[in-house]
């Protein structure tokens, strides 16, 4: 059973408006969470993360969202660039420590079109 | 540049052959762990270790073999290929197991198929 769900395998957006990937949790122990960006070829590279005891965490044109009641979270892109086209993948890890690993998601292509 | 280094990028084997995938850093980082992505779904644990001398098993170890002999190295061994090992497989380190401290850093990945 999969304990983080990206239940949109891929997104099309155009230049400049605003890009919104969704993740869904399921673990209620998970306490941090974050997004990694995959160019094809190339290892996952980390964007930006948000701890449960936070509700919104920015980073330029990255923000992300997290709803702990409804177990959701969300990376909003604005304003969505070409350089944006890539595989999101939303990891969480519980209990603060990660030796055991981030548990990810399947991930959802982002398509930016001009 | 820095960073995570995985050798080779792309390897075909036959069933029931042997190899390492080799994977070193030099950010001097203590947390070193594999990962592989089949299509459609996330990376899987297979793998980690928290320091030259220990290892442990992920969610996916059967099949492979780790040792951490130095901080820089954390080879991954395939025994007896076998089909079901057909993926892309990437090491990643951190230099603390705080996530929130240290995220992970990944290597550009090696694709292996096994026919």
């Amino acid at each position: 059973d999969q304990q983080v769900k990206q239940n949109s395998p891929s997104l099309s957006v155009q230049e400049g408006r605003i890009s919104i990937l969704n993740c869904d949790y399921t673990n209620s122990m998970f306490d941090y969470f974050l997004w990694y960006k995959k160019y094809p070829a190339e290892g996952p590279t980390f964007l930006i993360s948000i701890s449960s005891i936070k509700d919104k965490n920015e980073d330029g044109r990255f923000t992300v969202f997290l709803n702990k009641s409804a177990k959701h979270l969300s990376l909003h892109i604005v304003p969505s660039q070409p350089g944006d086209s890539a595989v999101y993948f939303c990891a969480a890890s519980a209990g603060g420590g990660g030796a055991d690993g981030l548990t990810f998601g399947k991930g959802t292509h982002l398509i930016i079109q001009p | 540049n820095a960073g995570v280094t995985q050798t080779p990028k792309f390897q075909v084997l036959k069933t029931g052959q042997s190899m390492t995938l080799q994977c070193a850093q030099d950010m001097n980082h203590e947390y070193m762990s594999w990962y592989r992505q089949d299509p459609g779904m996330g990376l899987r644990l297979i793998h980690y270790s928290v320091g030259a001398g220990i290892t442990d098993q992920g969610e996916v170890p059967n099949g492979y073999n780790v040792s951490r002999s130095t901080t820089e190295d954390f080879p991954l061994r395939l025994l007896s290929a076998a089909p079901s090992q057909t993926s892309v497989y990437f090491c990643a380190s951190s230099y603390s197991l705080d996530r929130a401290l240290s995220p992970l850093h990944f290597g550009n990945g090696t694709r292996l198929t096994v026919t």
